[in-house]
């Protein structure tokens, strides 16, 4: 069984702080992204990868950066964390061509 | 570019009902077509998918069929149960490299009363 992991279900942080939210996949899928998933929203692309330290930005970039080192491992990065970042991030992977799996999310709330 | 409009939600159905959730889709190409569900306390899985026109997707009891004429992709199930209560959401992708990255539509809540 694929398995997508997420280093934190829930995170509570301050405005203005670097907030790192970590994925790690454990079979060696060439693509990964991260998603945010908000009420009447759906879930919205914000960076995705399709080989190590190679990045696309999504649909909505702005205010997040990545990092990509390893093959197994693809970190979100929320340079100085604001109110309008509270939502669920949802990581996935996939191999070429084939089915997203998702990890089970993580639920940020900025105060 | 991509999108994809599926229908409003909450819907709620009484056990062995029939279900219909439109989605129809904007896109170049020819994309591929999913569905996937979100179960209560649980994260996104797929449920089925179609990569093209005229192919039909089918798990748990559920179908989609991809219309390319119609562009739609409308998931129905003949008899619901209650634990199809979930969050649907119909999605595409692009069918090649570089380009696979998901766009989904809102979401469509669903619950099933015995």
């Amino acid at each position: 069984d694929v398995k997508v992991t997420q280093s934190s279900r829930y995170l509570v942080k301050r405005t203005g702080e670097k907030v790192f939210l970590e994925c790690v996949q454990d079979m060696d899928h060439e693509n990964m992204f991260w998603y945010r998933q908000d009420p009447g929203l759906g879930l919205r692309l914000i960076y995705f990868s399709y080989d190590v330290k190679m990045k696309e930005k999504g649909d909505i970039p702005e205010g997040y950066s990545v990092s990509r080192e390893k093959k197994e491992r693809f970190s979100l990065i929320l340079e100085s964390a604001s109110t309008n970042q509270t939502s669920m991030y949802l990581c996935a992977s996939s191999l070429i061509l084939y089915e997203q799996y998702f990890g089970p999310g993580t639920r940020l709330t900025v105060t | 570019g991509n999108s994809v409009t599926q229908m409003e939600g909450p819907v709620t159905l009484s056990e062995e009902a029939f279900l219909t959730i439109n989605c129809t889709y904007t896109a170049t190409g020819y994309p591929s077509l999913f569905w996937y569900v979100q179960y209560p306390g649980e994260s996104l899985q797929l449920l089925l998918k179609a990569t093209k026109a005229d192919d039909k997707g089918s798990n748990k009891g559920f179908e989609a069929t991809y219309r390319k004429e119609t562009t739609s992709f409308h998931l129905e199930k003949g008899s619901v149960q209650v634990s199809d209560s979930a969050v649907y959401f119909c999605a595409l992708s692009g069918a090649n490299f570089g380009n696979e990255k998901l766009t989904f539509g809102t979401g469509t809540r669903l619950t099933i009363i015995p």
